[in-house]
C-alpha cells in the first residue's frame, strides 16, 4: 500500500499570510495527486488534481507542485474562507486510494 | 448542477445493520464510478468502498472488507451502501462522491455533505 504523509498536521496563520503544504508517497506516483479542502459541515472540495491542475471555480491564489514522492499545496494570500483541513490524496495504484493524515489551517 | 445527498445514517447497535443512500442528480449517473468515504470523530478521510458505472467493479477498504457492499441502481440514480457487522469504530459521516478523470489521472471531484452512522449499544 501506498502511504500519504502530510506535514505539518496543524499550523496557526493570519489573513494574508502564504501557506504551504507538503505531502510525501511512501512511493513514486508521478503527478498522480489530489488536494482537498474540508470544512465542518460541509462537503469536501476538490482544490487540486494531477499534482498541479486547478479544478474550475477554485480562486488562484490555491497551487499545487511537485512530481514522484514530494508534493506542495501552496495559498499564497490566505484569506478568511481557507481555514479548513486540507488533504492529499495519491490515485496512482488501483482503489483504495488513500489520503494523508490532514492539515489543519486554523487563525492565527 | 451536481449534487449528491446521502440519507440513511442513524444510530444501530454494534452487530447491526444500515442501508445508506446516496441520490444524484445534475449529470448522467451512469457515465461515473462513484465512491463512499467517511471521516470518524475526530480524523481524516478514509477511503471505503468505490463502484464501477455498470457495477462490474468493486473495492473496499481493508476494514469494511466482507461485512460493507456497494452497490448502485443506475435507472434511480442512486448509490448505496450496505454496512452488515457494525462496530463501534464504524461510527462516522459517511460521505458519497463521484469519480471523474482526465486521461489517466482520476480524482473525486463532488461530495456530497454527508450523512452520520453512530454505532453504540
Amino acid at each position: 500500500d501506498i502511504q500519504m504523509t502530510q506535514s505539518p498536521s496543524s499550523l496557526s496563520a493570519s489573513v494574508g499570510d502564504r501557506v504551504t503544504i507538503t505531502c510525501r508517497a511512501s512511493q513514486n506516483i508521478r503527478m498522480y495527486l489530489n488536494w482537498y479542502q474540508h470544512k465542518p459541515g460541509e462537503a469536501p472540495k476538490l482544490l487540486i488534481y494531477s499534482a498541479s491542475s486547478l479544478q474550475s471555480g477554485v480562486p488562484s491564489r490555491f497551487s499545487g507542485s511537485g512530481s514522484g514522492t514530494d508534493f506542495t499545496l501552496t495559498i499564497s494570500s490566505l484569506q478568511p474562507e481557507d481555514f479548513a483541513t486540507y488533504y492529499c490524496q495519491q490515485t496512482f495504484s488501483p482503489p483504495p486510494w488513500k489520503f494523508g493524515q490532514g492539515t489543519k489551517v486554523e487563525i492565527k | 448542477q451536481v449534487q449528491l445527498v446521502e440519507s440513511g445514517g442513524g444510530l444501530v447497535k454494534p452487530g447491526g445493520s444500515l442501508r445508506l443512500s446516496c441520490a444524484a442528480s445534475g449529470f448522467t449517473f451512469s457515465d461515473y464510478y462513484m465512491s463512499w468515504i467517511r471521516q470518524a470523530p475526530g480524523k481524516g478521510l478514509e477511503w471505503v468502498s468505490y463502484i464501477g458505472s455498470s457495477s462490474s467493479y468493486t473495492n473496499y477498504g481493508d476494514s469494511v472488507t466482507g461485512r460493507f457492499t456497494i452497490s448502485r441502481d443506475n435507472a434511480k440514480n442512486s448509490l448505496y451502501l450496505q454496512m452488515n457487522s457494525l462496530r463501534v469504530e464504524d461510527t462516522a459521516v459517511y460521505y458519497c462522491a463521484r469519480r471523474n478523470c482526465i486521461t489517466t489521472s482520476c480524482y473525486l471531484d463532488y461530495w456530497g455533505r454527508g450523512t452520520l452512522v453512530t454505532v453504540s449499544s
